[in-house]
Formats: structure tokens, sequence, C-alpha cells
């Protein structure tokens, strides 16, 4: 039962690298995301998959892209980090479309940009 | 603007007190979601509802949709129910509180 599975668990970037964050889960589940959670903030979303072939933007996605790989794989790529992307990143997925059915996370990537 | 708050932000409790977290919306939401976040970081979802009430072990949720508030009740606390646990409302989207930090103290 891995569930949804997240590398790497940390990662240290220097400004201007690049770098993608994996995500699979092996639910079947239908639609996955990106979210980061910054101290005192709620959980807020970069971007979402509807569906295998489908990514939308959430409420932060600049800075990012997705890849939406099959509908087990989810991928997030920082084409070039910066310190305002220092964060915890959480992949997730749920069976059905965003608040209709529960979330499952992944255990998270913390990620510092120097 | 935040769409959904929670209260308290802290709260330390005694082994055995019971506890209650409180989570208000502003939004119209189809779900509402009571997320725990483990010290190692880990999240996992609790509880998913839309009206009344549902219960988990120790754990209990309710839900006011007219008064647009939701609860969770922690029963006979333990250590181990020492987290962050966070509310999430659905509508189209999630909207996440900021989570309670709960420590447990034996």
């Amino acid at each position: 039962n891995a569930g949804v599975t997240q590398t790497p668990k940390f990662q240290v970037l220097k400004t201007g690298q690049s770098m993608t964050l994996q995500c699979a889960q092996d639910m079947n589940h239908n639609s996955m995301y990106w979210y980061r959670q910054d101290p005192g903030m709620g959980l807020r979303l970069i971007y979402y998959s509807a569906s295998e072939g489908t990514t939308d933007k959430g409420e932060v996605p600049n800075g990012y892209n997705v890849s939406r790989l099959n509908k087990r794989e989810f991928s997030l790529r920082l084409e070039s980090a910066a310190p305002s992307q220092t964060s915890v990143y959480f992949c997730a997925s749920s069976e059905a479309a965003q608040g209709s059915s529960p979330l499952h996370f992944g255990n998270g990537t913390r990620l510092t940009v120097t | 603007k935040n769409e959904v708050e929670q209260s308290p932000q802290n709260l330390t409790a005694q082994e055995g007190e019971f506890i209650t977290i409180n989570c208000s919306y502003s939004v119209g939401i189809s779900a509402l979601h009571w997320l725990q976040q483990h010290p190692g970081g880990g999240i996992v979802s609790l509880f998913m509802l839309s009206s009344g009430k549902k219960k988990h072990g120790r754990l209990i949720a309710t839900i006011n949709i007219q008064e647009k508030h939701s609860s969770l009740h922690i029963t006979a606390s333990h250590p181990r129910d020492s987290a962050v646990y966070i509310c999430a409302a659905t509508g189209n989207q999630f909207y996440f509180g900021t989570g309670t930090s709960l420590t447990v103290i034996p």
C-alpha cells in the first residue's frame, strides 16, 4: 500500500538551478495536485490535473510547470529556482475532482533555495 | 481574505482532556475535510463530511451548514494525538485553514 510516493524528501538548490519533483500514486485516482506549504499559511494549490492529459493552474502557479505523464504520475518542475520557492511541497491525489472525495498526500519535499 | 478560519491556533492539553478545534468558513461548500499533519510532516485525511456528524475512534467531527461551522473533537486525548489539525472547505476547489497545533502533555 504505497499510496502517494513523492521524491525527493529534501533538496537544496542554488538560485537559478532547475529540478523536477516526482509524484506517483497507485490508487488509480483521476485527480492529482501539487501544493506548497509555508509557515503561517494554509496549503496553497500550485497546479492540479483533473484527469490524465489535463492540467490547470492553481492559486500560485508562477515559476512552476507540471506534466501529467500518465494516470499514475504527476511531476512538478522548477525551471529557474528562486528563494521565494523555498517551501514544503506536497503532492496529493483524489478519486474524483476537487473536493468531492478525500485527498491522499505524499510525505512532502522540503526544498531550500539559497 | 481567509475563506477558512480555525481556532485556536495553538492548543496545549493534559492527557485525558476533551479537546475541541473549531473551523468557520465563508464560502459555499460541498464538503468539509479534516486533515492531520504529523510532526514528521505527513498529512492524512481524517474526515470528509457534508452534514451532521462522523465518528472514528476517539475523534468526532461535526458540521453545521447553516452556521458555516465545523468542529473536531478528541475524547480522552493522548500524547500521540499531538499534531497539526487542518480544516479544508471544498466547493469547486479546496480552501485550507492554517491549522491548529495541538500538544498533549502526558
